[in-house]
């Protein structure tokens, strides 16, 4: 069965510091993995994903993601964070042959606080 | 660019009533999605459709029906509604993968679902 895991439910961060968010997946067969931000009372905002090739992965608004395949890990990370930044950030996998319409698998997130 | 669209965005209910909520995936968009989020969980997945027919079904009550349109839109019906239904409910479109995408979801801002 397909899981992910959060370890975190709070990352506290000082502005223009580096940030990470820790994540770890388990999945049969290779992983569709990707990161989500949810800000207060919003839908999730799609901001990566990995699906095969380089392990690190950028995306929108600064953020990057490395895919650590020995440590099944995917954490987010951003080299200067913004108060801006403060929302819920939740990591998702889906199974690369588990059908191609299968739903995606959440973590149950982690708040992130960037303080000035 | 489109977005889904949901409504309604906020709907107050009587126990024991019913509720319909409307989604709007993306064009071209062939998979849609319904998730529950209750307050401060992750999304909980709870039925999805491929070109109309169910594909995957999750944790959603018998309480509850879903069903896709001929033009794509889908509707989440809800009867006998209890205060645990209470939540926003997101409703989520992609295409299917092996078709240049990697499924990743597109989430609208969901619809607040209150039971009173």
């Amino acid at each position: 069965a397909q899981s992910v895991a959060q370890p975190e439910d709070q990352v506290n961060v000082a502005e223009g510091n580096p940030l990470t968010v820790k994540c770890t997946y388990s999945v049969s067969g290779n992983p569709y993995l990707f990161w989500y931000v949810q800000y207060p009372n919003r839908g999730l905002q799609f901001l990566l994903k990995y699906i095969t090739g380089d392990n690190l992965v950028k995306g929108s608004y600064g953020f990057e993601a490395e895919f650590n395949k020995s440590q099944t890990s995917f954490h987010l990370k951003k080299p200067s964070a913004l108060v801006s930044d403060s929302a819920l950030y939740f990591c998702a996998v889906r199974g690369a042959f588990s059908g191609g319409y299968n739903k995606l698998i959440f973590g149950a997130g982690t708040r992130l606080a960037v303080h000035p | 660019a489109a977005g889904v669209i949901q409504s309604p965005r906020h709907l107050i209910k009587e126990k024991r009533e019913t509720a319909t909520l409307k989604c709007y995936p993306i064009p071209r968009h062939d998979t849609v999605y319904w998730y529950q989020q209750g307050p401060g969980q992750d999304p909980q997945f709870l039925i999805s459709f491929y070109e109309k027919m169910q594909s995957d079904k999750g944790s959603i009550p018998d309480r509850f029906s879903a069903q896709q349109f001929s033009d794509y839109h889908s509707e989440l019906n809800m009867s006998s509604l209890e205060l645990g239904d209470s939540a926003l409910y997101f409703c989520a479109s992609s295409l299917a993968l092996g078709r240049d995408s990697a499924g990743e979801l597109f989430f609208g801002e969901g619809s607040r679902l209150t039971v009173l």
